[in-house]
């Protein structure tokens, strides 16, 4: 079973930040928390990973919280095609298990 | 564009003939892995391989499902005698493990096989 809780579904205004919240309360020391989105019928794309500290690339900024169980997807400025499944995974090597994740709609 | 590379990207086939679907991984990347996506679920994963070596399956692999990597280079998953169940997306990943470190995957187009 994935080891994270994410809403089913959120919607963002185009132009606005999407923040996407993911709960991983069981998460482990050694356990990165990855993020990947996958637009319809495409595979998923990398998007950002983290262990302790935040972080931040050209597509996206990962907030996570001091005790870890939890974390923040933030895309700054969303646009119309950022419309797709958000995946957060926490992980450590190769063992992935996705969940549902989050649908999130941008919205013109 | 040096990403994976899946082939075919559709494939429509009559219950009980075989399949096989070819990935590609990205260059000197030593991991591949295959995963398997029904409609509104998360990828499942199915198997990987380190270079030439298979080294975990998934329950979800029935007898019907066979994965090689013969060279360590592109892989193959057959699956024989098809069932309705097996309509999915058919997804490969790659990635490059270096010894302690964490290693990040990268997925191909996938795989779309309907069964009739």
């Amino acid at each position: 079973d994935a080891k994270t809780t994410q809403p089913p579904s959120m919607d963002c205004a185009e132009g606005r930040a999407a923040n996407l919240p993911c709960n991983h309360s069981t998460i482990s020391g050694n356990e990165y928390v990855y993020w990947y989105r996958q637009i319809h019928s495409q595979g998923p794309q990398y998007i950002i990973h983290g262990l302790k500290n935040n972080e931040t690339n050209e597509m996206a900024s990962l907030i996570i919280t001091e005790d870890r169980k939890s974390s923040t997807l933030i895309l700054p400025h969303a646009t119309l095609r950022d419309t797709a499944v958000y995946y957060c995974i926490v992980c450590y090597g190769q063992n992935f298990v996705f969940g549902p994740g989050t649908r999130l709609s941008v919205l013109p | 564009d040096t990403g994976v590379s899946q082939d075919p990207r559709h494939k429509i086939t009559k219950r009980g003939q075989n399949v096989t679907f070819r990935c590609d991984p990205i260059s000197e990347h030593n991991r591949l892995y295959w995963y398997r996506q029904t409609l509104g679920q998360g990828p499942e994963f199915l198997t990987y391989f380190q270079n030439e070596a298979q080294l975990e399956k998934s329950r979800l692999l029935s007898d019907r499902f066979s994965a090689e990597r013969p060279k360590g280079s592109f892989s193959t998953l057959e699956i024989q005698r098809t069932e309705q169940g097996d309509s999915a997306m058919y997804l490969c990943a790659s990635s490059l493990a270096r010894l302690g470190g964490q290693e990040t995957q990268y997925f191909g187009p996938g795989t779309r096989l309907l069964v009739l």
